[in-house]
């Protein structure tokens, strides 16, 4: 089982439906971080948490420290918003605690 | 947010050269950087991570003779893939961090193509 898993792995909406995305953890973290990776391949920090929310324009981020769980929703969608959003968590155990273990994903695709 | 910038964002080489792929920290310093290797519609894995001054430490399975890491200023770390291979043909990307528990920056990528 990976120590994270996101869902859905594919994600179709229309323009402006809000869009949710899911991440859960099977370690204790010192952070989540959400990542943007546009089709070209750069990737993007959208949010670094370690606790409660975080909200920027239409990106909110929560995280659930207790159930090791984690959304970020976009509110509004519009095609722009096409793209890989990756949930990543940094371990608070050992002498790995400087690494990121990543999900395999979510492919949003909003359609005009 | 600050910057990475990773340069070149594709390269095409002959098999058997040795390619060079840069990734700078343009407005913070970067003590440790780290470098991953994406196949197609997976998932980044990490390759090796980078301490400013210091050996790279490599992730079980990458051969560090390949794979040639140098973190030489805060700013810059490199990674040459030497005696390149067609299944070497991968994403390349950096990604900087200025201290532990900061956030990580992430480069552009490099696309090497080896024919």
């Amino acid at each position: 089982k990976n120590e994270v898993e996101q869902s859905p792995q594919n994600l179709t909406a229309q323009e402006g439906e809000f869009i949710t995305i899911n991440c859960s953890y099977s370690v204790g973290i010192s952070a989540l971080h959400w990542l943007q990776q546009h089709p070209g391949g750069g990737i993007v920090s959208l949010f670094m948490l370690s606790s409660g929310k975080k909200k920027h324009g239409r990106l909110i981020a929560t995280i659930n420290i207790q159930e090791k769980h984690s959304s970020l929703h976009i509110t509004a969608s519009h095609p722009r918003d096409s793209a890989v959003y990756i949930c990543a968590v940094r371990s608070n155990s050992g002498g790995s605690n400087y690494k990121l273990t990543f999900g395999k994903g979510t492919l949003l695709t909003v359609n005009p | 947010g600050a910057v990475v910038s990773q340069h070149p964002s594709w390269v095409i080489c002959k098999s058997g050269t040795s390619v060079k792929i840069e990734c700078r920290s343009l407005d913070f310093q970067a003590t440790t950087m780290f470098w991953y290797r994406q196949f197609p519609k997976q998932s980044l894995m990490l390759m090796a991570t980078s301490n400013e001054g210091s050996k790279a430490t490599y992730e079980q399975g990458v051969e560090k003779d390949k794979f040639l890491i140098n973190h030489a200023s805060l700013t810059l770390s490199t990674l040459t893939v030497t005696s390149a291979h067609p299944e070497d043909s991968s994403f390349y990307i950096c990604s900087a961090e200025g201290g532990f528990g900061t956030e990580a920056f992430f480069g552009q990528g490099t696309r090497l193509t080896v024919v």
